[in-house]
C-alpha cells in the first residue's frame, strides 16, 4: 500500500525557516517524480515545487523561488521542503504528492498534509 | 508558465442530472498533458482522469474527460451524491513544472 505521510509543519514567525518531510512506503521511491502543493484555507491547489526521481530537474512555483528549496533522499525514501523567509502568505497545508513518471506525470497518490502558520 | 482558467466557478445541480465542467489553458497543452481531481471537505484530492481522457483506477465511468489544445472538459453523466465536490485540472509536462485550475465547485440545488 502506497502511503505518504507530511511531517514538520508548525507555528512560525515571519521571516523564519521551516523544513517540512514526507516519508514515503509502498513503491519504489528512485522511479517517480515527487511534488508539493499547498492549499491555503478556503482556497484552490497551488503546485509549489517539484523534483525528478533522481534530483536531476527540479521545478518552483514563482511565488517561492528563491525562498524555497526541494530535496530528496531516495535511500531514506523521503522528500523535503526547506522554506526560508515564511511570509504570511505561505500559510497552508502542504501535501506530498507523488508522480507517475521519472521527471512528472501526473498525481496518483497524495499524503494528508501537514499544516504551516506563519504569524507573529 | 501555463495559466488554467475554470468555469463556472460554481455549478448547482441535482442528483441525476449531467454536469460539465471546462478548463481553458492561456497556450496549448502538449500531449493532453492534463488531469482531473476531485476533492471532498477534509480530504486530499484524488486522481480522476488523467491525460484528458484516461480514468483512473477505480473510477466509475459516469467520469468523463475530453479536450486537447487548449480547451478541456470533465463530464459527470449522472451526478450521484457523493460527486458533490470541488474539482481541479491540472497541467503537467515532461518536467517538474506544473500547474493547476483556481477549481470548479459542485453543489446540490
Amino acid at each position: 500500500e502506497v502511503q505518504l505521510v507530511e511531517s514538520g509543519g508548525g507555528l512560525v514567525q515571519p521571516g523564519r525557516s521551516l523544513r517540512l518531510s514526507c516519508a514515503a512506503s509502498g513503491f519504489t521511491f528512485d522511479d517517480y517524480a515527487m511534488h508539493w502543493v499547498r492549499q491555503a484555507p478556503g482556497k484552490g491547489l497551488e503546485w509549489v515545487s517539484g523534483i525528478s526521481w533522481n534530483s536531476g530537474s527540479i521545478g518552483y512555483a514563482d511565488s517561492v523561488k528563491g525562498r524555497f528549496t526541494i530535496s530528496r533522499d531516495n535511500a531514506k525514501n523521503s522528500l523535503y521542503l526547506q522554506m526560508n523567509s515564511l511570509r504570511a502568505e505561505d500559510t497552508a497545508l502542504y501535501y506530498c504528492a507523488k508522480g507517475t513518471g521519472y521527471s512528472s506525470g501526473w498525481y496518483d497518490y497524495w499524503g494528508q498534509g501537514t499544516l504551516v502558520t506563519v504569524s507573529s | 508558465e501555463i495559466v488554467l482558467t475554470q468555469s463556472p466557478g460554481t455549478l448547482s445541480l441535482s442528483p441525476g442530472e449531467r454536469a460539465t465542467l471546462s478548463c481553458r489553458a492561456s497556450q496549448s497543452v502538449s500531449s493532453s498533458y492534463l488531469a482531473w481531481y476531485q476533492q471532498k471537505p477534509g480530504q486530499a484530492p484524488r486522481l480522476l482522469i488523467y491525460g484528458a481522457s484516461s480514468r483512473a483506477t477505480g473510477i466509475p465511468d459516469r467520469f468523463s474527460g475530453s479536450g486537447s489544445g487548449t480547451d478541456f472538459t470533465l463530464t459527470i453523466s449522472r451526478l450521484e451524491p457523493e460527486d458533490f465536490a470541488v474539482y481541479y485540472c491540472q497541467q503537467y509536462g515532461s518536467s517538474p513544472m506544473d500547474t493547476f485550475g483556481q477549481g470548479t465547485k459542485l453543489e446540490i440545488k
